[in-house]
């Protein structure tokens, strides 16, 4: 079955940069993503990466995607307060329409 | 495009009474996920449609909770009767079948029962 997992909370200094780590279990995933969760709002879509990609760059945002051992990343350089957040990956299967979430990371950025 | 429009953005009702929630999923989208987030269980699929039709409702909680499409463009969830254990913010979205770009999210309905 599928089962997407992340750490709870990360804590990073503002200027630094944030990894945010991933792990699932489906090896049919086709596509992974990252939302971003700002306070009070819904869930904004930041990237996404086919999964015969390994890395895929946006700006500040890298994703890194190791199919092998089912683990997926986001890098954020150059860490500001506004990235404060909870980040959730997640992954679709196949052609289904359905995401599988996780349980999403707090990210919290400190001066 | 206005987005995943949700309506009412909050809720407060009584134990008991019944409570619908709304939605408008963007235009030309062909599916329409109804989540449910809270900090002791995260954010949870309740039911999603494709082309109007529930697909899965394996994540409805009990008989209280309904999900309706009765057409491409609207969407409800109703509660009857609510509980104060149903106090949550309720998530839609909405996808075009299995495009690349996933879901785009409404910006919820937080809902308190008293």
């Amino acid at each position: 079955g599928e089962d997407v997992e992340q750490s709870l909370f990360l804590s990073v200094r503002e200027g630094d940069s944030s990894v945010i780590n991933c792990t699932y279990t489906d090896s049919s995933s086709t596509y992974l993503y990252w939302y971003k969760q700002e306070p009070g709002a819904g869930l904004q879509l930041l990237t996404y990466i086919f999964s015969n990609m390994d890395m895929k760059q946006d700006q500040r945002l890298t994703v890194l995607l190791n199919k092998k051992d089912k683990h997926l990343s986001l890098r954020i350089a150059d860490t500001q307060t506004g990235d404060s957040a909870i980040y959730f990956c997640a992954e679709r299967t196949g052609t289904a329409s359905k995401l599988t979430f996780g349980t999403g990371t707090r990210l919290q950025v400190t001066l | 495009d206005a987005g995943v429009i949700q309506s009412p953005r909050h809720e407060v009702t009584e134990m008991g009474q019944e409570v619908t929630l709304r939605c408008k999923p963007i235009s030309g989208h062909n599916s329409l996920f109804w989540y449910r987030q809270t900090m002791m269980r995260g954010l949870e699929l309740l039911i999603y449609f494709n082309n109007n039709v529930p697909i899965d409702d394996s994540g409805m909680p009990e008989d209280r909770f309904s999900a309706k499409m009765p057409n491409a463009s609207f969407s409800t969830l109703k509660i009857q009767p609510s509980e104060p254990r149903d106090s949550a913010v309720y998530f839609c979205a909405s996808s075009l079948g299995s495009a690349p770009q996933g879901y785009t999210f409404g910006s919820g309905t937080r809902l308190t029962v008293v």
